[in-house]
């Protein structure tokens, strides 16, 4: 069965520091992968996707970014955090296609100080 | 941007009770699908309608999409404990890696 690993689950980070969260699927081969962010009591915003290894795409600009190195690694990274990047940072896969629900990780809860 | 907006916000009800959710969304939808966050947790797929569907049932779950309104609902009957959780809608439009875009959800705390 697929699995989906994020990494650590807590996180709490001076401004301007570096960040480097991980996600991995196993279980499947070429997934689509998404980074999302949650503010606290809101929903979910898309941050990035990716259909391949080294294909990323943005969906806001940000202070974030993402990269693929592997088929099943997804990794979230910023060179200098600010307060705003705060929050709930879910990874999830999917099998691609629009009818194939989404498979979230159990997310990252990031603090800036 | 957010698409779906789930309404109410919060709602308490009590064990064994009916639960009734509400989504409105903006834009054609290919798909809308319902998923369930426990605090602190990652979400959950529970269902997926079809934009050519009226209504589907899954367990004790029950939605309904409406296109020509653009709304959406969720009901869980038979309430327990257990189904304390956020309920969030999200609508597959065809966007960018099919990508969901997902409302801001409801808050559902069941009373036992």
């Amino acid at each position: 069965s697929q699995t989906i690993h994020q990494w650590p689950a807590t996180l709490v980070q001076p401004v301007g520091s570096p960040l480097s969260l991980e996600c991995t699927v196993e279980g499947t081969s070429n997934p689509n992968l998404y980074w999302y962010r949650q503010a606290a009591g809101r929903g979910l915003q898309l941050l990035f996707y990716s259909v391949g290894i080294g294909q990323i795409s943005s969906e806001v600009p940000q202070n974030l970014s993402a990269s693929r190195p592997q088929d099943r690694q997804f990794i979230l990274s910023s060179k200098k955090l600010l307060l705003s990047d705060s929050g709930f940072y879910l990874c999830a896969w999917s099998g691609g296609g629009l009818e194939q629900p989404q498979h979230f990780g159990d997310g990252t809860r990031l603090s800036i100080l | 941007s957010q698409q779906g907006e789930e309404d109410p916000q919060a709602l308490s009800i009590q064990e064994g009770e009916n639960a009734t959710m509400n989504c409105s969304y903006k834009t054609s939808i290919n798909n809308l699908q319902w998923y369930r966050q426990n605090s602190g947790r990652g979400l959950v797929h529970l269902i997926l309608i079809r934009s050519n569907e009226r209504e589907k049932h899954s367990g004790r779950l029950r939605v309904t999409l409406d296109t020509s309104k653009k709304s959406s609902s969720l009901l869980i009957t038979a309430s327990r404990a257990a189904d304390t959780a956020s309920y969030f809608c999200a609508t597959a439009s065809g966007g960018g890696a099919d990508g969901l875009t997902f409302g801001k959800g409801t808050h559902l705390i069941i009373q036992p």
